[in-house]
């Protein structure tokens, strides 16, 4: 069946580094793909998305390209900051007549200042 | 504003209780969905509804149920059948109409048996 794998946290930065986090999934067709943030004690709210091959979702800083050859979704920032602080959920969507979405374990981040 | 609403944001249930959590949107969404989550673990959807009157189980539904009597509303009911409840549940929310369509969460019902 359908899977996300995401590289285990928690990633501890410093403000200002650049950040990578690793997600690659395992889907039968052609899944649109999600990058999610979940604050502390909140619900997951989207950060960016994207749906065919090479696309590149963006967001706040944060970018994401659909790799169908490596079958990956890799989330990067440039200079990340305190308020990144958070959990984020790599997902993916497929299928028809009723969606079911698969989220990754997530992976926490700590900015330090 | 639209959006989704959970409560309440904290529920203590003692043991052999029965218990029902509360989600309501007001987004006009089609779709509805409950999940829980564990610390250290992604999200495991428990029911899905697509339309009213009509909710499919997940992947973790066994001492759980679910009613869709209205679009705007899918609640929750954790039943005492559910060995291990302490948890937190998240609703959401969205069109379905293909499979981009976003996720819109709640803000969270935190479940703690004593």
């Amino acid at each position: 069946g359908d899977s996300v794998t995401q590289m285990e946290g928690p990633v501890t930065l410093s403000e200002e580094a650049f950040l990578t986090i690793n997600c690659t999934y395992t889907a039968t067709g052609y899944p649109s793909l999600f990058w999610y943030v979940q604050y502390p004690g909140e619900g997951l709210q989207l950060l960016l998305k994207a749906t065919k091959a090479d696309d590149k979702g963006s967001n706040k800083g944060f970018e994401a390209t659909y790799r169908k050859e490596t079958t990956s979704f890799h989330l990067e920032k440039g200079s990340v900051q305190v308020s990144d602080s958070a959990v984020y959920f790599c997902a993916l969507s497929e299928g028809t007549g009723g969606f079911k979405t698969i989220f990754g374990a997530g992976t926490r981040l700590f900015v330090k200042a | 504003d639209g959006g989704i609403t959970q409560s309440p944001k904290y529920l203590f249930r003692k043991e052999g209780q029965n218990v029902t959590l509360s989600c309501e949107q007001n987004l006009n969404h089609d779709a509805m969905y409950w999940y829980r989550q564990d610390p250290g673990q992604g999200l495991r959807l428990i029911y899905y509804s697509q339309i009213v009157n009509d909710f499919q189980k997940g992947d973790i539904a066994e001492g759980y149920s679910v009613s869709r009597e209205k679009k705007e509303s899918f609640p929750l009911t954790v039943t005492s059948a559910q060995k291990n409840p302490t948890a937190f549940y998240l609703c959401a929310s969205s069109m379905e109409r293909e499979a981009a369509d976003t996720q819109y969460f709640g803000p969270g019902t935190r479940l703690t048996v004593l």
